[in-house]
């Protein structure tokens, strides 16, 4: 059974405007969730995480939010630029230490 | 400074063979991990290695292997190649186990099963 959720595959977004991608768990023991961001034919490169007990994160234009209780948590891009156009991967911590990831969101920023 | 380097970069491979990639971590990091990548799993966890011992292990059977050497750098052994491994091999190393932005992918190689 899938631990860490992304359910849209796809996300088309117009330059400038507001990116959100979403993510679910269903893990309660998870403490630390991290986003990456994947550009074809280059590895994932890391792009914010956010502690457990906090609720949100900022960095840039980057947000993550975390709702604890909705075992939701979101990644907010403002303003959306067409550079941002990748693969996006949810991932949160295991209890052994290794890195359990959703199957991605494809995001396409448009000019 | 350098990044992670896999090699090869492409592979292809018939089914049954075994294959072995490499993995070449940062400068000073000492944890290797590595992440197998396909369309309908996503990024899923192999192993990883910290000072050449095995410390965490995915659900993987155990045709998939790998190990870790003096200087950290690791290989990754597939045997009895099935198509079904078709897939990107990720390779992520960082300064101590378990870190969790501290990880640094590599770009992989992608290999192919005929």
């Amino acid at each position: 059974d899938q631990q860490v959720k992304q359910n849209s595959p796809s996300l088309s977004v117009q330059e400038g405007r507001i990116s959100i991608l979403n993510c679910d768990y269903t893990n309660s023991m998870f403490d630390y969730f991290l986003w990456y961001k994947k550009y074809p034919a280059e590895g994932p490169t890391f792009l914010i995480s956010i502690s457990s007990i906090k609720d949100k994160n900022e960095d840039g234009r980057f947000t993550v939010f975390l709702n604890k209780s909705a075992k939701h948590l979101s990644l907010h891009i403002v303003p959306s630029q067409p550079g941002d156009s990748a693969v996006y991967f949810c991932a949160a911590r295991g209890s052994q230490g290794n890195l359990i990831f959703g199957k991605g969101t494809k995001l396409s920023v448009k000019p | 400074k350098a990044g992670v380097t896999q090699t090869p970069r492409y592979l292809i491979k018939t089914r049954g063979q075994q294959v072995t990639l490499s993995c070449s971590p940062i400068s000073g990091h000492r944890s290797v991990s590595w992440y197998q990548q396909t369309p309908g799993q996503g990024l899923q966890f192999l192993f990883e290695y910290f000072s050449e011992t095995q410390r965490n292990k995915g659900n993987f059977p155990g045709r998939f292997s790998g190990r870790q050497f003096s200087n950290s750098r690791s290989e990754m052994n597939v045997s009895t190649l099935e198509l079904g491994d078709s897939a990107l091999y990720l390779c992520a190393s960082s300064l101590i186990m378990t870190a969790l932005y501290g990880y640094t992918f590599g770009s992989g190689t992608r290999l192919t099963v005929v």
